[in-house]
């Protein structure tokens, strides 16, 4: 596609709930990021992809949460039995640079509350 | 972990004026990035600095870089009221460390 995918949009959820992010980046593209961002905050990282490997998934805040990619393209960010404090929004991007960070592309973000 | 910190948090300012926003660090850096963000919105790649740059500039925006004070300001001159938008800075550890790492930003909003 033209730019980063992500879907859904909006997500509303119950606590305790289990919640599946997609991001679809741009073709091509080997680097993919997750972020998260909190209301009027910065961006928190979570995790990074590099093909289908991740060498660097410190960011996830805990074991509710992974992350997966596959053929080197669609990445998945899952959130198991959710809490409040999971409500923001998962940004993802992706970059061409497979050496290095370039400029990296985002999506919209999906914005997660959890009720 | 290093992280980009910009400042100031906020910034208000008239059209026409310049801003500057400015970002500090805390180990060394592959390059140093500069990002906006309307509301709501993804973030908007702006300009990429290298370690071994000083500054750079694209159209209104001029970026310096001092790595031995591990700091690097942002300056959008003519400022329009189409500028206002969060704007943050984001920095490529050193070595093979390619997690790239946001500060909580400076929202600029300029007044018509």
């Amino acid at each position: 596609g033209a730019g980063v995918s992500q879907s859904p949009s909006n997500k509303v959820t119950e606590k305790g709930k289990d919640v599946e992010l997609r991001c679809d980046p741009i073709s091509g593209h080997t680097a993919l990021y997750w972020y998260r961002q909190s209301l009027g905050q910065g961006l928190e990282f979570l995790i990074y992809f590099q093909g289908n490997s991740a060498p660097d998934k410190s960011g996830l805040p805990s074991d509710r949460f992974s992350a997966e990619r596959t053929g080197g393209s669609v990445s998945t960010l899952t959130i198991q039995r959710t809490q409040q404090e999971d409500s923001a929004v998962y940004l993802c991007a992706s970059s061409l640079s497979g050496i290095g960070t370039g400029e990296l592309f985002f999506g919209e973000g999906s914005r997660l509350t959890v009720l | 972990s290093q992280q980009g910190e910009e400042d100031p948090q906020a910034l208000s300012i008239q059209e026409g004026e310049n801003a500057t926003m400015n970002c500090s660090y805390k180990t060394s850096i592959n390059n140093l990035q500069w990002y906006r963000q309307n509301s709501g919105r993804g973030l908007v790649h702006l300009i990429l600095i290298r370690s071994n740059e000083r500054e750079k500039h694209s159209g209104r925006l001029r970026v310096t870089l001092d790595t031995s004070k591990k700091s690097s300001s942002l300056l959008i001159t003519a400022s329009r009221a189409a500028d206002t938008a969060s704007y943050f800075c984001a920095t490529e550890g050193g070595g093979s460390n390619y997690k790239l790492t946001f500060g909580k930003g400076t929202l600029l909003t300029v007044n018509p």
